[in-house]
C-alpha cells in the first residue's frame, strides 16, 4: 500500500529564509505527486503537482524517484507563506484519488 | 459560483446513530470525492462517485455508503457511528474522475459522543 510520509509537523523560518518542507513516500509505481496547501480559514487546494513542473507562489518541488521524495521548496519565505502543506500522492491509475500526508504546518515570522 | 458546498457545517451525534452528510459539487463539475480528516492527520480517501456509482473505495467499512444524483451532488451516509468515526468530512469535486483538479468544500464537522 502507498504511504506519504511528512517528518515535521511544524517547521518555523524567519521571512527571506530558504524553505523545505519534506515528503517522502512509498509506492512500488510510478505515482503522480502533489502539494496541497490551506491557508488559514481557507479551503484545502491544489499548490502544484509535480508533473506539470510548474513553479507556484515561488514554491517548486522536484521528484526524486531514487530517494522516493518529492520535497517542496522556496529560497525566500514570505509571511503569507504561513499555512498548512499536505503532500500528497496518487497511484497513476486514471482515478483521481490521493493519499495524503499528515502534514506540515509552516508559520513565517517578520 | 459558490464552488463545493457541504452541510451541516457542524453536527453531534450518539454513538450507533446513523448520520447523512451532503454535498453539492463546483458547477460543472460531475465528480464527488469524499474525504475523512481526523484531528492532526491529513485527509483519508473514503470513496469517489461518477455517474451515479461509486467507482473507487479507500479503506473503509461498508458502515461508509454513499450516492449521487443526477444534479451531480453527493451524500455520505455513516451508520452505527463509533467515537472514531468523530473528524472533518471533506468533499471534493472534479471534472471527471481522473481530473486532479479537486476543488474541496469546507467540511463537515461530525462529533460523536
Amino acid at each position: 500500500a502507498q504511504r506519504v510520509t511528512q517528518p515535521e509537523k511544524l517547521l518555523s523560518v524567519f521571512k527571506g529564509a530558504p524553505v523545505e518542507l519534506k515528503c517522502n513516500y512509498s509506492y512500488s509505481g510510478s505515482p503522480e505527486l502533489f502539494w496541497y496547501v490551506q491557508y488559514s480559514r481557507q479551503r484545502l487546494q491544489l499548490l502544484l503537482r509535480h508533473i506539470s513542473r510548474e513553479s507556484i507562489k515561488g514554491f517548486t518541488a522536484d521528484l526524486n524517484k531514487g530517494e522516493t521524495s518529492f520535497h517542496l521548496k522556496k529560497p525566500f519565505a514570505q509571511e503569507e507563506d504561513s499555512a498548512m502543506y499536505y503532500c500528497a500522492l496518487s497511484e497513476n491509475s486514471g482515478y483521481s484519488t490521493l493519499t495524503f500526508g499528515k502534514g506540515t504546518m509552516l508559520l513565517v515570522s517578520p | 459560483d459558490a464552488g463545493v458546498t457541504q452541510s451541516p457545517t457542524h453536527l453531534i451525534k450518539t454513538r450507533g446513530q446513523q448520520v447523512t452528510l451532503r454535498c453539492s459539487p463546483k458547477s460543472g463539475h460531475d465528480t464527488v470525492s469524499w474525504y475523512q480528516q481526523a484531528l492532526g492527520q491529513g485527509p483519508q480517501f473514503i470513496f469517489q462517485y461518477y455517474e451515479e456509482e461509486e467507482r473507487q473505495r479507500g479503506n473503509f467499512p461498508d458502515r461508509f455508503s454513499g450516492h449521487q444524483f443526477p444534479n451531480y451532488s453527493s451524500e455520505l451516509n455513516v451508520n452505527a457511528l463509533l467515537l472514531g468515526d468523530s473528524a472533518l468530512y471533506l468533499c471534493a469535486s472534479s471534472l471527471g474522475p481522473g481530473d486532479y483538479g479537486y476543488t474541496f468544500g469546507s467540511g463537515t464537522r461530525l462529533t460523536v459522543v
